[in-house]
């Protein structure tokens, strides 16, 4: 079955960068897009960008331009999502899912992003 | 890119109908027959319900259906039922980004 388990919770001080993971099982990694799409508490889903494992080619969101980084490691069907100059707005829950940016179907657990300091 | 508007909260009782709307524009929800939902229950990860305005994936129940009309697409749920109750989030696809609404919360009284 189509799995994407993503990496445990992060704290971080304001300016620090983040990496979370995004490991897929049960299907061919690099046949489906992963994109990340972020929670703040309360809040909606705001879309970040999406990345071709097949490629590595990426889309960012214009909001994260320059602060995102997405890549991937197919060896371990893998994959990232780096955040950097984190600050308070930051902190959410960040979800990848796979698929199309127009149709995901599967989605991780997500991991909580916490910038504080 | 700004957000599509929705509804901030919707409700019906158990066996009625309801249908949520989703107002984007020419760039997006008008532009595309790329209109996603998705079902979110509390502290657990989006679920896909709609795709492609009105296609439903495998596993989905046939309660559930899109439409759309000019910039507004629509995502009606026949039958409620307790489990619906959740908030939902309509996408649109946009010239090579993805759009969300604000999100609408569903109580089933």
């Amino acid at each position: 079955q189509v799995q994407l388990v993503q990496s445990g919770a992060e704290v971080k001080k304001p300016g620090a960068s983040v990496k979370v993971s995004c490991k897929a099982s049960g299907y061919t990694f690099t046949s489906y897009d992963i994109n990340w799409v972020r929670q703040a508490t309360g809040q909606g889903l705001e879309w970040m960008g999406w990345m071709n494992p097949n490629s590595g080619n990426t889309g960012y969101a214009q909001k994260f331009q320059g602060r995102v980084t997405m890549t991937r490691n197919t060896s371990i069907s893998t994959a990232y999502m780096e955040l950097s100059s984190l600050r308070s707005e930051d902190t959410a829950v960040y979800y990848c899912a796979r698929g199309p940016l127009q149709l995901m179907d599967y989605w991780g657990q997500g991991t909580l992003v916490t910038v504080s300091s | 890119q700004s957000a599509l508007t929705q509804p901030a909260s919707v409700s019906g009782s158990p066996g009625q109908s309801i249908t949520i709307s989703c107002t984007g524009t020419s760039s997006d929800v008008g532009g595309y027959n790329y209109v996603s939902w998705y079902q979110q229950h509390p502290g657990k990860a989006p679920k896909l319900m709609i795709y492609d305005v009105s296609n439903r994936p495998s596993g989905v129940s046939n309660r559930f259906s899109g439409s759309k009309s000019g910039n507004t697409a629509s995502l009606t749920i026949s039958g409620l039922q307790a489990e619906d109750e959740a908030d939902y989030y309509c996408s649109s696809y946009t010239s090579s980004f993805l759009v969300f609404g604000g999100g609408t919360k569903l109580t089933v009284l």
